[in-house]
């Protein structure tokens, strides 16, 4: 079975301040990985996505993220978070087969102003 | 495009009542929909797995006599909790897998979700 671990439960930041979100999984097969952002009051978007190719990917709003296979790592980064990025963040994890989407546990970000 | 839809998107009930959430895809055709609950301050969790035509998959823990799930067709799936109770109180989410394409046959696209409160 496929688990995902997000070690940042809570993470408080002032706005400029750099961001990484740890995310790891455990799955012995190829996986697709996602981080996902959920906005206070609102429904999950999705932020960036790897199925393949370059391990280094980048998506919305100055978000990018690296997937390292040998640490089973697909970490969230951005240089400089803003106070509209207060919101929580979930990486998942599917098979090839597009199967079961298991997510983390979810970081809450908060940056003050 | 890949647009999901929930509907309600809010509903209260009194306890014992059945309650159905409508999921559908706007823009796409999904052989596959995901039920998922997200409980306050927690992540989503898998409840189960929707099958146009064909019985869903429970994942463990989930009964399914009290969410009942239809996919019948391909555009649309529902849940149904049945005789709900204060603990049903959620949020239930869904997901929706696009039948064409290969890359983006492995993406779910998300619903925006239906709260439920079940006093």
């Amino acid at each position: 079975a496929q688990s995902v671990s997000q070690h940042n439960h809570h993470v408080i930041l002032s706005e400029a301040a750099s961001l990484e979100l740890g995310c790891n999984y455990s799955y012995g097969g190829t996986v697709n990985l996602f981080w996902y952002v959920q906005y206070p009051g609102q429904h999950l978007q999705l932020l960036l996505k790897y199925f393949s190719g370059d391990p280094l990917v980048k998506g919305i709003k100055g978000f990018e993220a690296e997937f390292i296979k040998s640490k089973f790592s697909f970490n969230l980064r951005k240089p400089s978070v803003q106070w509209s990025d207060t919101a929580e963040y979930f990486c998942a994890v599917n098979n090839n087969a597009g199967n079961m989407l298991t997510f983390g546990g979810g970081t809450r970000l908060m940056v003050k102003p | 495009g890949a647009v999901v839809s929930q509907h309600p998107s809010w509903v209260i009930c009194k306890s014992g009542t059945s309650v159905k959430i409508e999921c559908r895809s706007l823009d796409f055709q999904a052989t596959t929909m995901f039920w998922y609950r997200q409980f306050p301050k927690q992540s989503l969790m898998l409840m189960a797995t929707s099958n146009e035509g064909s019985k869903a998959t429970y994942e463990q823990g989930v009964e399914k006599d009290k969410f009942l799930i239809n996919h019948a067709s391909l555009t649309l799936s529902t849940l149904t909790v049945t005789s709900a109770h204060p603990e049903d109180s959620s949020f239930y989410i869904c997901s929706a897998r696009d039948r064409t394409g290969t890359e983006s046959y492995n993406e779910q696209f998300f619903g925006p979700g239906t709260r439920l409160t079940v006093l």
